[in-house]
């Protein structure tokens, strides 16, 4: 597509569930990356693929997240057991190389609320 | 660790009024630096960046200068728009290993009226 797709726009689920969240990066972009921007801490970095490769997951909160990306293109963001600290919007971004880090393409992002 | 501080907002002006953002960063080595501009309802947007001291970094009328002497990058334009009306992001990136972890500012709302 033209852009970075996100789905869903919006997630409102219950305290416990587990959620997922797919990013869809502009096409030919190898490096995809994952942030949150919440209210109270802004905008953080999760977690950033070259390819299927995660070299850096420094940023997941905790180990109820996880994040995968297949064909070198999707990439899906798990929440297990979701807290109400999980309320965020959550930002996918993809650039055409990963020395073109900074120069990020973001989504318009997933809304998460957790009840 | 990195960081990056911005002038608290909310920030309002009326049109064609000058504006100054400013932005300050704390990193090890030689960080990229940039501006992201988040309008309403759409997803962040780079607006200008530098990569290395002294760059100036210009876009739709804005500029930035990457000062190492005083660890800054000030977002200035000489005449704002209602069109303007954002949220203006700073960051960095430290470049070496640490590709793609931005680290961001607070952001600050800008609300220009006509």
């Amino acid at each position: 597509g033209a852009g970075v797709s996100q789905s869903p726009s919006n997630k409102v689920t219950e305290k416990g569930k587990d959620v997922e969240l797919r990013c869809d990066p502009i096409s030919g972009h190898t490096a995809l990356y994952w942030y949150r921007q919440s209210l109270g801490q802004g905008l953080e970095f999760l977690i950033y693929f070259q390819g299927n490769s995660a070299p850096d997951k420094s940023g997941l909160p905790s180990d109820r997240f996880s994040a995968e990306r297949t064909g070198g293109s999707v990439s899906t963001l798990t929440i297990q057991r979701t807290q109400q600290e999980d309320s965020a919007v959550y930002l996918c971004a993809s650039s055409l190389e990963l020395a073109a880090a900074g120069e990020l393409f973001f989504g318009e992002g997933s809304r998460l609320t957790v009840l | 660790g990195d960081s990056v501080t911005q002038m608290e907002g909310p920030v309002t002006l009326s049109e064609e009024a000058f504006l100054t953002i400013n932005c300050t960063y704390t990193a090890t080595g030689y960080p990229s630096l940039f501006w992201y501009v988040q309008y309403p309802g759409e997803g962040l947007q780079l607006l200008l960046k530098a990569t290395k001291a002294d760059d100036k970094g210009s876009n739709k009328g804005f500029e930035a200068t990457y000062r190492k002497e005083t660890t800054s990058f000030h977002l200035e334009k000489g005449s704002v728009q209602v069109s303007d009306s954002a949220v203006y992001f700073c960051a960095l990136s430290p470049g070496g290993t640490s590709y793609g972890k931005l680290t961001f500012g607070q952001g600050t709302i800008l609300t220009v009226h006509p």
